[in-house]
């Protein structure tokens, strides 16, 4: 089983809200990430937690609040997000970080938009 | 020296053609280059991967071509099928503590019935 699962797959809130998304992965893999997508582009890092630390942050806006807790569990906690985090937010995971093969495994996305 | 660069940024090949999508990179501590093909709102699955002590991967269509000293790898799809048609990534990574993937700009790719 190579699923990384994620919830909601839609979501919209308004620029006040706070909303949670969340992926699971049952896979025993140590090193979960979160990643944003823009239509017509690549995906950009913006967390990485290893062992349920965070590993790194790529400089990305306090508005945006990683939570990990437990070795299956990821969280992104949003608040007063802008129109422009409007995006294709993608939870990934790997069996580490990246010693010898470690394939890193996508989920289906949480499509948001921001109002 | 983080780039991967990636081209064309789109193609259109004939059902039964091959498709052809290559990446260039310059840091040589990269030592892992998965490819990823992504659908429209779905997330990005990994197709193939390969390191730099092998010169080519084959999975059934899809074989990876790997030129250590052009830092080049390509992406070669035979009888390119009109549900290949999709956007594929290619990624390097460095064998380090980060993890993280630098991907490419990404391909377009249709295949006309």
């Amino acid at each position: 089983d190579t699923e990384v699962t994620q919830t909601p797959k839609h979501l919209v809130m308004g620029m006040t809200n706070k909303k949670s998304l969340k992926c699971e992965q049952h896979m025993g893999h140590r090193a979960m990430y979160w990643y944003k997508q823009k239509a017509k582009k690549p995906p950009e890092l913006m967390f990485v937690y290893s062992y349920e630390k965070l590993s790194i942050n790529e400089s990305v806006p306090s508005r945006f609040s990683p939570e990990c807790p437990n070795s299956s569990l990821l969280n992104l906690h949003l608040h007063a997000l802008q129109p422009e985090d409007s995006a294709l937010y993608l939870c990934a995971s790997s069996q580490d970080l990246g010693t010898g093969s470690s394939e890193a495994f996508f989920g289906q996305g949480t499509r948001l938009t921001v109002v | 020296q983080q780039q991967v660069k990636q081209s064309p940024q789109s193609l259109i090949v004939q059902k039964g053609g091959i498709s052809i999508i290559n990446c260039a990179y310059e840091n040589t501590a990269f030592d892992y280059f998965p490819w990823y093909q992504q659908f429209p709102g779905k997330g990005p699955a990994l197709l193939i991967a390969i390191r730099p002590d092998v010169s080519e991967k084959k999975e059934g269509r899809f074989t990876i071509s790997f030129n250590k000293s052009a830092k080049q790898f390509s992406l070669h799809i035979m009888d390119s099928q009109p549900g290949d048609s999709a956007t594929y990534f290619c990624a390097a990574r460095k064998s380090s503590n980060t993890g993280k993937l630098i991907f490419g700009q990404g391909t377009t790719l249709q295949v006309k019935p």
